[in-house]
Formats: structure tokens, C-alpha cells, sequence
């Protein structure tokens, strides 16, 4: 496990782009796939998106056409942004690290962020 | 997409009971299920990673078992600080899914 720590803005209006920045401190930025991951108010988990060090992305198709997860090896930090906001988008949104096995197979989410409530509201 | 449907959706337990919450998957994702704690207000923790194997530093009681679509996840002897919502995600198929999520409460 590795210390993820993530932030950005919570209070959002609609139509605006959220943006969130998740940190990743100690450990290997390659060899995994650096996630997003929401959790509405009172409901479960959904799956956002994936980064890996190069580059590739994979995106939910709920998602797709709103969202950007971009990655900084400089920095080891990956980013989240969701444009074109609604209450429906109002969630806990958490960055994860998830294991990539060789062959590119997924695993399973080690480490997670600290969670940042994003309300969007007129 | 693959759909994880768990049951119960509520389990209300007395200290020392086993618990078993089960997932199962729309299709065949192999062994590719894995098993998360959440409290409230708080990330949630993995606990089991590929269907049976236990995370590191998480406590014996906690168990998986499973291939292909049926999955178990096992507390044998409930403990106080058990309560807490758990959830299966399987990593096999983009995009990666939860189940809806099990709330086990201590009676």
C-alpha cells in the first residue's frame, strides 16, 4: 500500500468542470493502473476511469464523453476532469491504485485516497 | 458490463456469529473478484484480492471462495468493530464494477 492524497474544489455549480488531483507518495508510479472511483450519497461504488504511467486511459461509458484522467510522472499525480456537471454528479469521488499484472490483466485496489466530497449546486 | 449482484442487502448479526454475503456475476470473470470494507465516512479497505487470497494485514476471520460467477465472502466470528458496508468488484471486464453493496450491523 502507498499513501494516495487527493483534492480539489467541492462546491461546484452546473455546467462546470470538476477537477480533482490525486498525489501518489512512495512506491512505483508504473506497473499499475491509477483509478477514479464515486460514490454518490447513501449508494455504492461506480467505476469512473484508469490511467496507466504511459498514458492510456480507459473510461466508463456512462462517462466517456465527459471525462479526462491525465497523469504527471514528474509529479507521480494523476487528475480527474468531469465537465458539464449536474446534480447527478454530486458524489464522494476517491482516486485508488489498481494492480496491473503482467499482460496488462487488472487486479485489485490496494491503496485509496482520502475521498473528496464534490457537491454541485446552484 | 459485468453486474455484481450481492446478497443480503442487510445482515443484522449478533457478536461471534459467522457471516457470509455472497456475489454473483453476470458472466465469468474467472477469479478476478475482489472484497472491500467500508465504514462510514471513510475509503473503503480491501480486504480479500482474487477470490480467496487475504490482503495483508487483514484478520483471519475474514475468508474468500469462488470461481467464474459465484463468490463468497466468509466472517467467521463477528467481531463489534465488523460493522460496516462490504463490496465485491470485479476487475476482469472494463468497465470494472461493484455489487450494490452488503450493510452488516451488530445486534
Amino acid at each position: 500500500q502507498v499513501p494516495l492524497q487527493q483534492w480539489g474544489a467541492g462546491l461546484l455549480k452546473p455546467s462546470e468542470t470538476l477537477s480533482l488531483t490525486c498525489a501518489v507518495y512512495g512506491g512505483s508510479f508504473s506497473g499499475h493502473y491509477w483509478n477514479w472511483i464515486r460514490q454518490p450519497p447513501g449508494k455504492g461504488l461506480e467505476w469512473i476511469g484508469e490511467i496507466d504511467h504511459g498514458g492510456s486511459t480507459n473510461y466508463n461509458p456512462s462517462l466517456k464523453s465527459r471525462v479526462t484522467v491525465s497523469v504527471d510522472t514528474s509529479k507521480n499525480q494523476f487528475s480527474l476532469k468531469l465537465t458539464s456537471v449536474t446534480a447527478a454528479d454530486t458524489a464522494v469521488y476517491f482516486c485508488a491504485r489498481g494492480r496491473k499484472w503482467v499482460g496488462g490483466t487488472r487486479g485489485h485496489f490496494d491503496s485509496w485516497g482520502q475521498g473528496t466530497r464534490v457537491t454541485v449546486s446552484s | 458490463e459485468i453486474v455484481l449482484t450481492q446478497s443480503p442487502d442487510f445482515q443484522s448479526v449478533t457478536p461471534k456469529e459467522k457471516v457470509t454475503i455472497t456475489c454473483r456475476a453476470s458472466q465469468n470473470i474467472g477469479p478476478g473478484l475482489h472484497w472491500y470494507q467500508q465504514k462510514p465516512d471513510q475509503s473503503p479497505k480491501l480486504l480479500i484480492k482474487s477470490a480467496s487470497q487475504s490482503f495483508s494485514g487483514v484478520p483471519s476471520r475474514f475468508s474468500g471462495s469462488g470461481s467464474g460467477t459465484d463468490f463468497t465472502l466468509t466472517i467467521d466470528g463477528l467481531e463489534a468493530e465488523d460493522a460496516a458496508t462490504y463490496y465485491c468488484h470485479q476487475s476482469s471486464s472494463l468497465p470494472q464494477t461493484f455489487g450494490q453493496g452488503t450493510k452488516v450491523e451488530i445486534k
